[in-house]
């Protein structure tokens, strides 16, 4: 079974530059994540999807960044304009329905200069 | 709210020492699940156990162990016989269940096991 896919692995962009990641979760998982994981702290969950429904949102800075979940299978997370406190590694994570357990992507680490 | 706390932020051991990891939790919630992942340098989160909090039963799995108490809201983690291949981020991780399955992250502990 294949696992979580997530592109690019590095991005280097300037500040106020726009960057866009993406994600294909395992086949027939109907739930995904987005984390949000600063150097040295643990993962923050930015936004969840049921299918191609929003869960939770309630810690994506809805200013900057977006997210969608087309026809429910891949999703993109996009920041627009970036700033340097977004420099992080960026997960994406999937779960079946019902599933706790939640099978993790290699993540797209992402500097800001 | 609930929290996870991991208060050793790094371990250096030598091969072969046992070593344990600390994990407190706080949940007003009765029903969740704990769970401990591992980072290695690549990135990748690795599942490495999810425990309901209905079943405080201790796990062995090779040379992991897990000890749950509910009495002190912990759930640590110990590794026998370490190895360098165990060097790696641990994280232990909440799950309120019925709340869209949201995990809430300690901070890590960052394990160093030298040869």
């Amino acid at each position: 079974e294949a696992g979580v896919a997530q592109s690019p692995r590095y991005k280097i962009i300037e500040k106020r530059q726009s960057v866009a990641f993406w994600c294909n979760p395992i086949s027939g998982h109907a739930t995904l994540y987005w984390y949000q994981q600063i150097l040295g702290q643990g993962p923050k969950l930015l936004i969840q999807f049921q299918n191609n429904g929003v869960v939770d949102d309630s810690q994506l800075p809805k200013d900057r960044f977006s997210a969608e979940r087309l026809k429910g299978v891949d999703s993109t997370l996009k920041i627009q304009p970036a700033k340097l406190e977004d420099s992080a590694v960026y997960l994406c994570a999937s779960t079946d329905r019902g599933g706790n357990e939640q099978y993790f992507g290699p993540g797209t680490r992402l500097t800001v200069t | 709210a609930q929290k996870v706390t991991q208060a050793q932020t790094e371990i250096s051991v030598v091969e072969k020492e046992d070593v344990t990891l600390d994990c407190v939790y706080e949940t007003r919630d009765t029903t969740y699940y704990l769970f401990w992942y591992k980072q290695p340098p690549s990135g990748e989160l690795v599942f490495l156990i999810r425990r309901n909090s209905f079943d405080e039963q201790n796990e062995i799995s090779g040379r992991y162990s897990w000890n749950f108490q509910k009495s002190t809201s912990s759930f640590n983690f110990t590794i026998t016989a370490s190895q360098v291949v165990d060097s790696a981020v641990y994280f232990c991780a909440l799950i309120r269940r019925n709340a869209g399955n949201m995990l809430t992250f300690g901070g890590g502990t960052r394990l160093m096991v030298k040869p």
